[in-house]
């Protein structure tokens, strides 16, 4: 069974600065997909970024990147120039998709604090 | 589009009451899914479907139970309710998975 893991239970960074998040996953598949979610204070849920396994190359979306290593199942999320609105819970997901019984598998979570 | 639409966005229920979480969703998406989320916590699937008609049990099924008549409607039914399952509710849908779920904005459910 896949399993996520987010090994940072919380963090805090001061504004501007960078942090980066981490997260590892355990699959046998060849063919995935890797996602972060965002949940602030307001508890909505929001994805930040999503990744394909078969792509090389890493995704970005403005200040947020990912560091994706395949064959050492790592998928960390670089956050740039961090913002009091970065304040949140951020979820690592993982799915594979072979039918249509498949699921996103969330990690527990990593709370993170933008200090001023 | 008003995307993933729940309510109520708060209630507080009495142990052995019983009620609706309604969901919806305008984007026409096959697969809708029921989370809960108690204090500090991941999420814990309840009930998922992967279209009209069909649903079936995630991890943490009991004292809920779902249906699908429509492909817009995903409503979830507490029977008996307990303090256990004082939690927050999130509903999200997709319509192929491998763009992620869309969520909505979630209920908060307290049972005294």
């Amino acid at each position: 069974a896949q399993t996520v893991t987010q090994s940072q239970p919380e963090m805090s960074v001061q504004e501007a600065e960078t942090v980066t998040l981490s997260c590892t996953y355990d699959t046998s598949e060849n063919n995935y997909y890797l996602f972060w979610y965002k949940q602030p204070p307001s508890r909505q849920m929001i994805l930040v970024i999503r990744q394909e396994a078969y792509k090389q190359q890493n995704a970005t979306e403005n200040r947020f990147s990912v560091n994706f290593q395949k064959a050492a199942k790592s998928f960390s999320l670089k956050i740039s120039d961090s913002q009091l609105g970065d304040t949140a819970m951020y979820f690592c997901a993982f799915m594979k998709l072979m039918n249509r019984d498949d699921k996103i598998i969330f990690g527990k979570g990593t709370r993170l604090h933008i200090l001023p | 589009n008003a995307g993933v639409t729940q309510t109520p966005k708060f209630r507080i229920l009495k142990i052995g009451q019983s009620m609706t979480l309604q969901c919806t969703q305008d984007m026409n998406h096959n697969y809708m899914y029921w989370y809960r989320q108690d204090p500090g916590m991941g999420l814990k699937l309840i009930y998922y479907s992967v279209g009209a008609g069909i649903t079936d049990k995630g991890e943490v099924p009991n004292g809920y139970n779902v249906s699908r008549s429509t492909t817009e409607d995903f409503p979830l039914r507490l029977e008996l309710a307990a303090p256990s399952q004082t939690s927050v509710y999130f509903c999200a849908s997709s319509y192929d998975r491998v763009d992620g779920y869309t969520f909505g904005s979630g209920t908060r459910l307290t049972v005294v």
